[in-house]
């Protein structure tokens, strides 16, 4: 079963613009969210992070924000740029025990066109 | 130098063949992962480790074994490889030392059982 879901495989806009990756949970129980990054042959890479307390988190040009009622997350990028083009993960994890269950959805690829 | 490093890069190898998975870091950190990534399902987690004598299993550990050789060092087995383990595998490290911490990835091994 998979409790993170990203449901767009892909995402195509323009430079300058917002980019919005979107990303559905179904585990109550998961407390932090984190998207990470990922380009081609390379690892995916920590971008931003959210606690269930919190609904909102900025860093820069990247913003995410928690719905908890209805369990969806969202990274907001603006304005995008040529270099955002990569896979975007979502994950979600339950405690500070459970760290180890972090769960992720499929991704989503953004391009960025100039 | 990369913080996690995983060899090989890419492997092929034929059905039946045991082969290891190496991975490497240099950050510190106490927790290890194994994770492999596969088309529209993202990253599914085969095994961890929070210490070198602590290793647990994740979602997805059938056809699998690890050994945590030192706090820096985390190998993946396949005794007997089969098509279906062809994926891109992931190593992670994390801290273990807060509460809702970050995974740091290494580049990937690129698998192809043939």
């Amino acid at each position: 079963d998979q409790q993170v879901k990203q449901n767009s495989p892909s995402l195509s806009v323009q430079e300058g613009r917002i980019s919005i990756l979107n990303c559905d949970y179904t585990n109550s129980m998961f407390d932090y969210f984190l998207w990470y990054k990922k380009y081609p042959a390379e690892g995916p890479t920590f971008l931003i992070s959210i606690s269930s307390i919190k609904d909102k988190n900025e860093d820069g040009r990247f913003t995410v924000f928690l719905n908890k009622s209805a369990k969806h997350l969202s990274l907001h990028i603006v304005p995008s740029q040529p270099g955002d083009s990569a896979v975007y993960f979502c994950a979600a994890s339950a405690g500070y025990w459970n760290n180890n269950d972090m769960r992720f959805g499929a991704g989503t690829r953004l391009t960025v066109k100039p | 130098d990369a913080d996690v490093t995983q060899t090989p890069r890419n492997r092929i190898t034929k059905t039946g063949k045991r082969i290891m998975l190496e991975c490497s870091q240099t950050k510190g950190h106490d927790r290890m992962y194994w994770y492999r990534q596969d088309p529209g399902l993202g990253l599914r987690l085969i095994y961890y480790s929070f210490d070198v004598k602590d290793i647990n299993k994740g979602e997805i550990s059938d056809g699998y074994s690890v050994s945590r050789q030192a706090q820096a060092k985390f190998s993946l087995s396949l005794e007997s490889a089969i098509p279906n383990q062809t994926a891109l595998y992931f190593c992670a490290t994390s801290p273990g030392r807060r509460y809702q911490e970050t995974q740091y990835f290494g580049p990937g091994t690129r698998l192809l059982v043939l």
